[in-house]
């Protein structure tokens, strides 16, 4: 079974442009999570989408916005974009995610530069 | 709300040596405890998780972990320590339902020969 996968895996923006991710989970999960990484931060949760709903939200501003579609596939964009947004931005996904024993599987990340 | 504490920012062991990785949560109830691995330029892999049961629990790669709900800490041994074990570890927490899962800040380990 194919891992999650990300795209891009590396991303160079400047100050104040946008950017989308995307995340293919494992065939048949269909809660995807995505994950802040940073140096001084650590990983940090963003949101979790299950069924196309945002079930959980971090707290990050509204400028971190995302979406799940009909086929569990997921995309986070990110808008006007600041220089501590350069991190490391992680996607896992789960089989249901309605229970924390539900193991979450990890994808490689998606490394964004902001310049 | 939960937190997790991973007081070692950093650990040095030899290879062959055995190696102590620890953790503290902070939580009302007993969690739902994670150990999780992570290389350079790669996404986290699952070492091995806690529920409820028997308080030692196996993972992969021959680690296993410990839930002390006494001293509320699930700290990650190994008996003896190869090169590629070399990586950031992040301790793990979900309390409640869904996946919202709260990291430690993580352990850096390297190992010399």
């Amino acid at each position: 079974k194919a891992g999650v996968t990300q795209t891009p895996r590396y991303l160079i923006k400047t100050r104040g442009q946008q950017v989308t991710l995307s995340c293919s989970p494992i065939s048949g999960h269909r809660s995807v999570s995505w994950y802040q990484q940073t140096p001084g931060q650590g990983l940090q949760f963003l949101f979790e989408y299950f069924s196309e709903t945002q079930r959980n939200k971090g707290n990050f501003p509204g400028r971190f916005s995302g979406r799940q579609f009909s086929n569990s596939r997921s995309e986070m964009n990110v808008s006007t974009l600041e220089l501590g947004d350069s991190a490391l931005y992680l996607c896992a996904s789960s089989f249901s995610g309605t229970s924390g024993r539900d193991t979450q599987y990890f994808g490689p990340g998606t490394r964004l530069t902001v310049l | 709300a939960q937190s997790v504490t991973q007081p070692d920012i950093h650990i040095t062991v030899s290879e062959g040596a055995s190696l102590e990785l620890r953790c503290n949560y902070s939580y009302g109830a007993t969690p739902y405890l994670f150990w999780y691995v992570q290389s350079p330029g790669q996404g986290l892999q699952l070492l091995l998780k806690y529920f409820s049961g028997d308080t030692l629990v196996q993972g992969i790669k021959g680690f296993e972990a410990e839930f002390k709900r006494s001293q509320s800490s699930f700290n990650l041994r190994k008996p003896s320590v190869h090169w590629s074990d070399a990586a950031e570890y992040f301790c793990a927490v979900v309390a409640g339902g869904y996946q919202k899962v709260t990291f430690g800040i993580g352990t850096k380990l390297q190992v010399i020969p």
